[in-house]
């Protein structure tokens, strides 16, 4: 049982490149989550997915965009990257069943942005 | 609007000393609160949580933590330190609908022989 998968796990790109962050759950969840990670300031929410077909935007939205491509893929697009998007992503999952459900995380992608 | 903070961004204790990691929050609701563990290159793994009931919640790897409504705290302990224990450790509080959770900027735990 995989869990959530993201690929690549590492990536370089050049300022003002595009760039998609995929990421694929195996648990059957209905929500899906996408953060970023930087140092002394925790994990801030980029979008989320409630359910299939749904998306909103979280704490950090501007300069991404997001697709729910299914009910097992959310993936995260960078249409035009900057430095200060160099980060830590994350992608997480969930169950249905109000606040209590807690969340599952794969192992990130290190975006650096030259 | 829910928030949560973590008291020191670093805490260095001995092997087999009490490890004490503090988190205290803030939400115009009863919140639901979360403890996660990250080691280096992964991502975050869950601890334990509160929903409604006990207030003494226990975890896993030995790690347990206590709701306290009156001091807006949720303070996450274990007895007796391993040096396995030495990650970053992040408090979440749920939030509004879609599950969504508000972290904590973390606490980097070291664990010295």
């Amino acid at each position: 049982n995989a869990g959530v998968t993201q690929t690549p796990k590492f990536q370089v790109l050049k300022t003002g490149q595009s760039m998609t962050l995929q990421c694929a759950q195996d648990m059957n969840h209905n929500s899906m989550y996408w953060y970023r990670q930087d140092p002394g300031m925790g994990l801030r929410l980029i979008y989320y997915s409630a359910s299939e077909g749904t998306t909103d935007k979280g704490e950090v939205p501007n300069g991404y965009n997001v697709s729910r491509l299914n009910k097992r893929e959310f993936s995260l697009r960078l249409e035009s990257a900057a430095p200060s998007q160099t980060s830590v992503y994350f992608c997480a999952s969930s169950n249905r069943g109000g606040f209590s459900q807690p969340q599952h995380f794969g192992d990130g992608t290190r975006l650096s942005i030259l | 609007a829910q928030s949560v903070t973590q008291l020191g961004s670093h805490v260095s204790v001995s092997e087999g000393a009490l490890v004490l990691l503090r988190c205290n929050y803030s939400s115009s609701v009863p919140p639901y609160l979360f403890w996660y563990v990250q080691y280096p290159n992964q991502g975050l793994q869950l601890l334990l949580k509160y929903t409604t009931g006990a207030t003494l919640v226990k975890g896993i790897n030995g790690f347990e933590a206590e709701f306290k409504k009156s001091e807006t705290s949720f303070h996450l302990t274990k007895p007796s330190a391993h040096m396995s224990d030495a990650a970053e450790y992040f408090c979440a509080v749920s939030t509004g609908g879609g599950n969504k959770l508000t972290f904590g900027t973390g606490t980097q735990l070291k664990v010295e022989l």
